[in-house]
């Protein structure tokens, strides 16, 4: 029972690089997100997707781009990495949009751009 | 200022302890209050939520609303050293699109 998958789990990247973060579920869920997280930030929605074949901007989308490939997979993409996209990338999802809803979380992505 | 504010800690209680986490928030419509619990290098997994003001407990756990303040508390009774991680509230809209902003998390360590 996999859950929520993130792939890399770690990346380092130099500046003006890009890189696709993939990310699948195997819980037959509708909606999907990324978050990031930083110290003293806490999580910080920067896509998601209600739905196969929607997406939204969140909280800090600049400097990213998503992708619902499908009702399984959603990937994220920084297309010319900068300094300030340091930082522990987090998928989720859920079974639909609610609020009340349980997310759940991938294991993460540690990506480092120098 | 953040619309959810939480004390970032650590903090270190002994095995056993009543353990309070609090989280303050600004938006008054929020309407679903979470709280999260996240192992050192891990994803985050849903611990207990609320609607709207008042208590809900499940096992050892607390969870406690007071929206006139606009206050939200868990508290951990009978610590244990697996308890330790890291505690992050989650404040969410109840109608009017999707909003969810997360508290910054408290690093909590129950020393045995």
């Amino acid at each position: 029972n996999a859950g929520v998958t993130q792939t890399p789990k770690f990346q380092v990247l130099k500046t003006g690089q890009s890189m696709t973060l993939q990310c699948a579920q195997d819980m037959n869920h509708n909606s999907m997100y990324w978050y990031r997280q930083d110290p003293g930030m806490g999580l910080r929605l920067i896509y998601y997707s209600a739905s196969e074949g929607t997406t939204d901007k969140g909280e800090v989308p600049n400097g990213y781009n998503v992708s619902r490939l499908n009702k399984r997979e959603f990937s994220l993409r920084l297309e010319s990495a900068a300094p300030s996209q340091t930082s522990v990338y987090f998928c989720a999802s859920t079974i639909t949009l609610q609020v009340n809803t349980e997310a759940f979380f991938g294991q993460g992505t540690r990506l480092t751009v120098v | 200022q953040k619309e959810v504010e939480q004390d970032p800690g650590p903090l270190s209680v002994p095995e056993g302890a009543i353990v309070s986490l609090n989280c303050t928030y600004s938006n008054s419509a929020f309407q679903y209050f979470m709280w999260y619990r996240q192992y050192s290098r891990k994803g985050p997994e849903l611990l207990m939520y609320t609607y709207s003001s008042g208590n809900k407990e499940d096992g050892r756990f607390t969870a406690q609303v007071d929206k006139s303040s606009k206050y939200i508390s868990l508290f951990i009774r009978d610590s244990q050293p697996s308890d330790s991680a890291t505690y992050l509230c989650a404040c969410t809209l109840g109608t009017g699109g999707f909003k969810t902003i997360f508290g910054a998390g408290t690093r909590l360590f129950v020393k045995a």
